[in-house]
């Protein structure tokens, strides 16, 4: 198993700005992922990151909106930029390890 | 494409009843079949997996079979408590989908004391 820390817990933003979200594992992992749970629904992924090299984005989601690093094999951060009332979601980080995911507690952002 | 259907909630029990969460799902490989569950205000937390057909996943007295020949992976619980009341994930992981997990659409199930 893994165990996932994420910052912010929460964060109400004014629309137009950018939020970075911090994960943190306690363990080395190659595979790491970012989904966004919008109100009342199930998990989309947002996109792959793999240490040493670009994150691998899923259909409807870019870039320039989601900016991804992941500068070692334990820590990865999600940019939400230039944000609206729509980004309003729970992010949660993933990671795999043994054929299974394990999620992070999540960070609830609000957008005003 | 990989895909996994579960019964729409919300499902609303008293309390020691019984429970199924009835899941299907359609995959072009072999996957690991997965339940999360997330209770109010949390994150996912994985609550059993089976990893190839005929498997028994269980965990705090939920269990799930892994049926090959139906394509399914139903949850169950002889007798729930109030503090079971949460939102269940059905999931299935496919080698050949590069590990990505895929999601139902959850099950909200409220327990009534």
């Amino acid at each position: 198993s893994a165990v996932i820390s994420q910052k912010p817990s929460r964060d109400i933003c004014q629309r137009g700005t950018s939020l970075t979200i911090q994960c943190q594992v306690d363990s080395q992992v190659t595979m790491m992922f970012w989904y966004r749970q919008q109100p009342g629904q199930s998990l989309t992924l947002i996109a792959t990151a793999n240490q040493g090299s670009e994150a691998t984005y899923e259909s409807g989601f870019v870039i320039d909106k989601f900016p991804i690093s992941r500068p070692n094999l334990t820590f990865s951060t999600l940019t939400v930029s230039n944000m609206s009332p729509e980004d309003s979601s729970i992010y949660l980080c993933s990671v795999e390890t043994g054929n299974t995911q394990y999620f992070g507690p999540g960070t609830r952002l609000t957008v005003l | 494409g990989d895909s996994v259907t579960q019964m729409e909630g919300p499902v609303t029990l008293s309390e020691e009843a019984f429970l199924t969460i009835n899941c299907t799902y359609t995959a072009t490989g072999y996957p690991s079949l997965f339940w999360y569950v997330q209770y109010p205000g949390e994150g996912l937390q994985l609550l059993l997996k089976a990893t190839k057909a005929d498997d028994k996943g269980s965990n705090k007295g939920f269990e799930a079979t892994y049926r090959k020949e139906t394509t399914s992976f139903h949850l169950e619980k002889g007798s729930v408590q109030v503090s079971d009341s949460a939102v269940y994930f059905c999931a299935l992981s496919d080698q050949g989908g590069g590990f990505k997990t895929i999601f139902g659409a959850g099950t909200r199930l409220f327990v009534k004391a």
